[in-house]
């Protein structure tokens, strides 16, 4: 079976950094990925990690433990536009490109 | 402009009444899935295809039949709808399934409603 767990809500100011947790106990592991969701639309893709260690891109990061089945999206230097929810996606190993989601995180940027 | 485009985007209907919302991408993707959302529960897969007559079962396809016929079109079929098919359902493609980096473009959204 497949449980992936994240907070569910967040709040954080403007300017500041955020980091939303993701755990995960999955039958299989074959990468995980991250996706942000504004309301009312569609999920895009923000990152993919696959190997331990930190992914660096602009303003966001992610980083992946496997043997701890623990990741983390930071976020840097909050702009009103990020506030949105954060989905935490693993990837099974049954060699198709199938995601099992987080139920996300819903973060607020208050000014 | 690579997309991956959903009919409808809104659709009330009711039980029992047959209907299909359709999927199509641009971008010459292999692999195609579609998704429902539901608060609290994020979202769960119905229906994948790897490749053009490949289909095979996600987490929750009970009620759902879907095709693939060609490579851009994925339809998503409910043969006899009932309430607890109420949801927001996502269309996704995919360049490949290895173990790339294959991250998923998603559809606009069908927000469907069976009352």
């Amino acid at each position: 079976g497949q449980n992936i767990d994240q907070p569910t809500e967040m709040t954080a100011t403007e300017g500041a950094i955020v980091q939303i947790n993701c755990t995960y106990q999955t039958s299989g592991f074959n990468g995980l990925f991250w996706y942000q969701q504004h309301a009312g639309e569609a999920p895009t893709f923000l990152s993919y990690n696959v190997l331990d260690g930190l992914e660096e891109k602009g303003r966001f990061s992610s980083f992946l433990s496997r043997s701890k089945g623990y990741s983390y999206l930071l976020l840097k230097e909050l702009q009103m536009k990020d506030s949105a929810s954060y989905l935490c996606a693993v990837r099974d190993e049954t060699g198709a490109n199938n995601l099992f989601f987080g139920t996300g995180t819903r973060l607020t940027v208050i000014p | 402009e690579a997309q991956v485009t959903q009919n409808p985007r809104y659709l009330i209907t009711v039980t029992g009444k047959k209907l299909t919302v359709t999927c199509s991408q641009n971008m010459n993707h292999e692999y195609m899935s579609w998704y429902r959302q539901d608060p609290g529960l994020g979202l769960r897969q119905i229906y994948y295809s790897m490749n053009v007559e490949v289909t095979d079962k996600g987490d929750v396809p009970e009620g759902y039949k879907v095709s693939r016929k060609e490579k851009r079109n994925f339809p998503l079929i409910l043969e006899s709808p009932s309430p607890n098919q109420t949801s927001l359902y996502f269309c996704a493609s995919s360049l490949g399934w290895t173990s790339s980096s294959y991250e998923q473009y998603f559809g606009p959204g069908t927000r469907l409603t069976v009352t």
